[in-house]
């Protein structure tokens, strides 16, 4: 595998499931990121992991609930979830430091939908 | 806050040249990515623009300007695999700041 991946690639579930998405970076980055896409709407910035530590949250309902075990791991659990919570679900990575470049490399995505 | 504006729909013909803008508000700066997304893929790197000017990279060329908040993403000889979406972000620290897309339609 190279890249990001992502699993699963679609998601059906009902409002009282639990699930989790999971990605996986093969690059040796040291920070980790999970967006939400919406329809018509820009990224919007869920979750931000550098050196497994979680650097931001930006204000993301506790029904979504990140986890980061190890640098080239990160987990989305999902519980009692909304049908508006129904989107692209992106995790991206970067080398963050003084003298990286920055560049976010995104994996392909989860396509939730929420019954 | 941040705030990113760029166009929702661009339509050109096939062999034209098309350049998409991009307005920045946002607190702190580094600098300014491109993506563009296929449909249902990932968003992957067209750009980085740190300092003002232009800079060219084949048939896509990004300009800045800090000074007036504003880029942006000059698609040349336009082919049918660049119909996609173009997204402008801001980058301050290690957050990126997106705006909503621009879907480019490239007709024959």
């Amino acid at each position: 595998e190279t890249g990001v991946t992502q699993t699963p690639r679609h998601l059906v579930m009902g409002m009282t499931n639990k699930k989790s998405l999971k990605c996986e970076q093969h690059l040796g980055h040291n920070a980790m990121y999970w967006y939400k896409q919406s329809a018509k709407k820009p990224l919007e910035l869920m979750f931000v992991y550098s050196l497994e530590e979680r650097v931001e949250n930006n204000s993301v309902p506790s029904r979504f609930s990140p986890e980061c075990p190890n640098s080239s791991h990160l987990f989305l659990h999902l519980h009692t979830l909304q049908p508006e919570d129904s989107a692209l679900y992106l995790c991206a990575s970067s080398q963050e430091g003084a003298s990286s470049y920055n560049e976010q490399f995104f994996g392909p995505g989860t396509r939730l939908t929420v019954l | 806050g941040q705030n990113i504006d760029q166009p929702t729909e661009m339509t050109a013909t096939e062999g034209a040249i098309v350049q998409i803008n991009c307005t920045y508000q946002t607190s702190g700066f580094n600098g300014l990515f491109w993506y563009q997304q296929h449909a249902g893929e990932a968003p992957t790197f067209l750009s980085y623009n740190v300092l003002d000017g232009l800079e060219e990279k084949g048939r896509f060329s990004s300009f800045l300007s800090r000074s007036k908040g504003y880029s942006y993403l000059l698609l040349k000889e336009l082919q049918m695999k660049d119909s996609a979406s173009y997204l402008c972000a801001a980058y301050n620290d290690y957050k990126l700041s997106f705006g909503a897309g621009t879907t480019v339609t490239v007709r024959a």
